[in-house]
């Protein structure tokens, strides 16, 4: 079955730190990735996605994502953040119309 | 980018009521919106792929008849939660892709948070 799991639920960062979410997936083939920024009360914002090719996806933002097919991962990354980028994100698999995603990390950053 | 707008973006309204959610493709046609239920501090679940001019298709265990979905228009997707309860409380959000992109980005509305008191 297909399955989206973001293992973190909370983390908190200081602001210009590093950032790393994780995002594992399960799929029978290579899947087409995504990651989703939700501010409280808000719809969904793409950040980037991962169709083919380079492994090494840039988004918006200053983010980045590598899709790591022989970890069946997809983790994103900041290399410095700001407390504007406090909210949530959402690790996507799509198949067709469809996407099923993780259960979210919720990104704190303290000042 | 393309814009996807829901209406209204929050809704308060009693037991046995209901209400009537709109979602808008305001810049492209979409064929296909889904609808998704999101629970406080949890992901978004699917709960319906609705298509223009025929029925909507839902997923397991979503009742068809509490959630009614309407897509009249290539613009335009309605979600109906009828005879609501306060478990139907929750962040509704719809996505659009645009029907000419052959690997066309998924667009989200701003979600419509509905209260059912």
């Amino acid at each position: 079955a297909q399955s989206v799991t973001q293992p973190d639920i909370h983390i908190t960062v200081s602001e210009g730190a590093s950032l790393e979410l994780r995002c594992n997936y399960s799929y029978g083939a290579t899947p087409y990735l995504f990651w989703y920024v939700q501010s409280p009360g808000q719809g969904l914002q793409l950040l980037l996605k991962y169709f083919s090719g380079d492994t090494l996806v840039q988004g918006i933002k200053g983010f980045e994502a590598e899709f790591k097919r022989s970890q069946s991962s997809f983790n994103l990354r900041k290399p410095s953040v700001h407390w504007s980028d406090a909210a949530e994100y959402f690790c996507a698999m799509g198949g067709g119309n469809k996407l099923t995603f993780g259960t979210g990390t919720q990104l704190k950053v303290e000042l | 980018g393309a814009v996807v707008s829901q209406h209204p973006s929050w809704v308060i309204c009693k037991s046995g009521t209901s209400v009537k959610i709109e979602c808008r493709s305001l810049d492209f046609q979409a064929t296909t919106m889904f609808w998704y239920r999101q629970f406080p501090k949890q992901s978004l679940m699917l709960m319906a792929t609705s298509n223009e001019g025929s029925k909507a298709t839902y997923e397991q265990g979503v009742e068809k008849d509490k959630f009614l979905i309407n897509h009249a228009s290539l613009t335009l997707s309605t979600l109906t939660v009828t005879s609501a309860h306060p478990e139907d409380s929750s962040f509704y959000i719809c996505s659009a892709r645009d029907s000419s992109q052959v690997s066309g980005e998924l667009f989200f509305g701003e979600g419509s948070r509905l209260t059912v008191l």
